[in-house]
Order: structure tokens, then C-alpha cells, then sequence
């Protein structure tokens, strides 16, 4: 149980476009999700902590207007890169927690997003 | 000074050794600790999750915590290379909260 889905798993776009990032909770409802994104051989930079139906809390230095987040419905929060550049390239992980128990998180298995 | 921090290796192990890695952490008022298990361009697995001091087994997995020293410690016994990947640990006063992760640390399991 407590499956999470991440998708796209890979993009690769042009700079200026925006990028749309799912994470699904597929057997549980997730109140909060987080996102991270992690450079390589670096650990998980926490971005900010997504709330159903309030407005994502963004950790200091990461621009909100950059990186929309939606959390519309309890099993699905999307993460936005907004005219995406090639500093934007990273790999982008999300994690929920169950709503009902008393878990952890559990982590998507990441998108990866290059800019050209 | 970090909240959590790792010695990120990398490490190197015969098959069959026993690999132990391990994490302090200075925030006293820290609850959970947990052990995430992370391959090449994948997401984090969880592995082992601990509510305050004390053992936890799982397998060929062992997590330790010691609050009175800020230690915590995941012990793989008969390593296989299949456990070849980074280890992350993380700390969090609750587990609705955010988690304060280490650098990971790199383990190599050779055949």
C-alpha cells in the first residue's frame, strides 16, 4: 500500500515553455504533499509543502510564481515550472502522507526535467 | 549546522558483509526517524521507520536510535548487491511535518 505516482517520469522541453508535474496518491487520500527537488549525488531540497484545498507553503528562496503548486483534490497536487530555463533542470520528486494513518512519507519515483 | 548529518561515503562491501550506516542529528525534539532507500534516478524507497529510541527489525534490516546521543543507525546483514543503492535518513518532530533528510550516504555491494 501507499503507492505514489509520479508522471511524467522524463521531459525535455525548450526553454521558455511550462512544465506540468503530476503526483498521484494511488491507494490513499493525502491531505499533504511535498515537494522536493534534488540535484545529482545532493540530498532532497524540500521546495514546499502542498495542503488540499489551501495554498502551498513554499520554503524560503523558492520562487511561488516560478513553481505553481495545486493540491485540487486529495489524491492529486501538481507542480508547474513556469517558463522553464536550463537552470531549471533537476529532478523533481513528491512524497504524500496518508491522511488516516500514522505514516511517513512515501516518494513518487521522480521527473526527471531537462531545458534545452 | 545541519539538522541531520550523513557521512555520504561512498561505501564499499563484500557480499555477505554487514554494512552499518549512520546519521546524528542535533535537534533534540525530533520523534521519527526514518531510513529511505533511493536507486539511480528513482524516487526514495522507505525502508525502516522508528518512533523514538530503540530497535527495529525488519529482515536483513536492523534500525537503531539512540535519543541520548543523537545517533541513528541501519545495519544490513548478508549484504547482496542488490542493496547497492544511496541510503537516506531523516528525522521530523511528527510525521505530518517536514522532514529534515541527510546527504545520503553511497553503498556499493561487490559481487
Amino acid at each position: 500500500g501507499a503507492v505514489v505516482s509520479q508522471h511524467p517520469s522524463w521531459v525535455i522541453c525548450k526553454s521558455g515553455t511550462s512544465v506540468k508535474i503530476e503526483c498521484r496518491s494511488l491507494d490513499f487520500q493525502a491531505t499533504t504533499m511535498f515537494w522536493y527537488r534534488q540535484f545529482p549525488k545532493q540530498s532532497l531540497m524540500l521546495m514546499a509543502t502542498s495542503n488540499e484545498g489551501s495554498k502551498a507553503t513554499y520554503e524560503q528562496g523558492v520562487e511561488k510564481d516560478k513553481f505553481l503548486i495545486n493540491h485540487a483534490s486529495l489524491t492529486l497536487s501538481t507542480l508547474t515550472v513556469t517558463s522553464a530555463h536550463p537552470e531549471d533542470s533537476s529532478f523533481y520528486i513528491c512524497s504524500a502522507i496518508p491522511g488516516t494513518l500514522d505514516q511517513p512519507q512515501h516518494f513518487g519515483d521522480g521527473t526527471r526535467l531537462s531545458i534545452l | 549546522q545541519k539538522e541531520v548529518e550523513q557521512d555520504p561515503g561512498p561505501l564499499s562491501v563484500p557480499e555477505g558483509a554487514i554494512v552499518s550506516l549512520n546519521c546524528t542529528y542535533s535537534n533534540s525534539a525530533f520523534q521519527y526517524f526514518m531510513w529511505y532507500r533511493q536507486y539511480s534516478r528513482k524516487g526514495p524507497e522507505l525502508l525502516m521507520y522508528t518512533y523514538s529510541s530503540g530497535n527495529k527489525e525488519d529482515g536483513r534490516f536492523t534500525a537503531q536510535v539512540d535519543k541520548s546521543s543523537k545517533y541513528i543507525s541501519l545495519f544490513i546483514r548478508d549484504s547482496q548487491p542488490s542493496d547497492s543503492a544511496t541510503y537516506l535518513c531523516a528525522s521530523s518532530f511528527q510525521t505530518g511535518n517536514q522532514f529534515y533528510f541527510g546527504t545520503g550516504t553511497s553503498l556499493t555491494v561487490i559481487p
